[in-house]
């Protein structure tokens, strides 16, 4: 069974720079995998920052990024904001229908 | 500006079936696949089922597979999520949202989600 993984949790200052990635269990992670990635506070539903490894989705700000970082994909942001303060979670597409969560990470802003 | 709406969600005892159902409104909902994803408590995010445009197709995660059917309804801008020998680990949040999937540009996505509805299945 394929498992993709995240950082359980990161932490950030206010201003800085971070990079979450999200890997699989086994193999590298390329663009063929379609990763997108997707912000959410508790008790909200997500919402999609990051698809096709590095398109942003309307509406959100360009310190979001996206990229491949050797075999997993990246999300970095650049400049952190107190609200980025969220769980993150990165989606692949394995294929035959299967598009799966990563386990997320938590971000701390401070 | 278009919404997913959620229902049918409640408290059900172990083995229990219950129907979930996701109205859209304001979008178009046809032409894409759409899917369900569930967040049990204080847990992170896990992909239920996905289903076709037309209904052609069905795929589940391995927590659905024999016990979960996904369908939609064309006609009512509607999916649903029907759930049967429910569990305590189906206790969570389950959210639908609509499927961008186009393998000429590659990307697969989910772009519009609804606010969820919660199951608790508890004797």
């Amino acid at each position: 069974q394929t498992v993709v993984t995240q950082e359980p949790s990161f932490s950030v200052s206010p201003g800085g720079t971070v990079t979450l990635t999200c890997g699989l269990s086994s193999g590298s992670v390329s663009t063929s995998f379609y990763p997108s990635w997707y912000q959410q506070t508790p008790g909200q539903a997500p919402r999609t920052l990051i698809y096709s490894t590095n398109t942003r989705s309307s509406g959100v700000p360009d310190r979001f990024s996206g990229s491949i970082l050797g075999n997993k994909a990246a999300l970095t942001i650049t400049g952190a904001h107190l609200d980025d303060e969220s769980d993150y979670y990165c989606v692949l597409y394995l294929g035959t229908g299967m598009g799966v969560f990563g386990g997320g990470t938590k971000l701390t802003v401070l | 500006e278009g919404q997913m709406v959620e229902s049918g969600g409640g408290f059900v005892q172990p083995g229990g079936s219950l129907r979930l159902s996701c109205a859209a409104s304001g979008i178009t909902f046809t032409s894409f696949w759409m899917t369900w994803v569930r967040q049990a408590p204080g847990k992170g995010l896990e992909w239920v089922a996905n289903i076709k445009s037309d209904g052609s197709g069905t795929y589940y995660g391995d927590s659905a597979k024999g016990r979960f059917t996904i369908s939609r309804d064309n006609a009512k801008n509607s999916v649903y999520l029907q759930m049967n020998s429910l569990r305590a680990e189906d206790t969570a949040v389950y959210y639908c949202a609509r499927v961008r999937l186009d393998y000429s540009k590659g990307y697969y996505y989910m772009d519009v989600w609804g606010r969820g509805t919660t199951v608790t299945v508890s004797s």
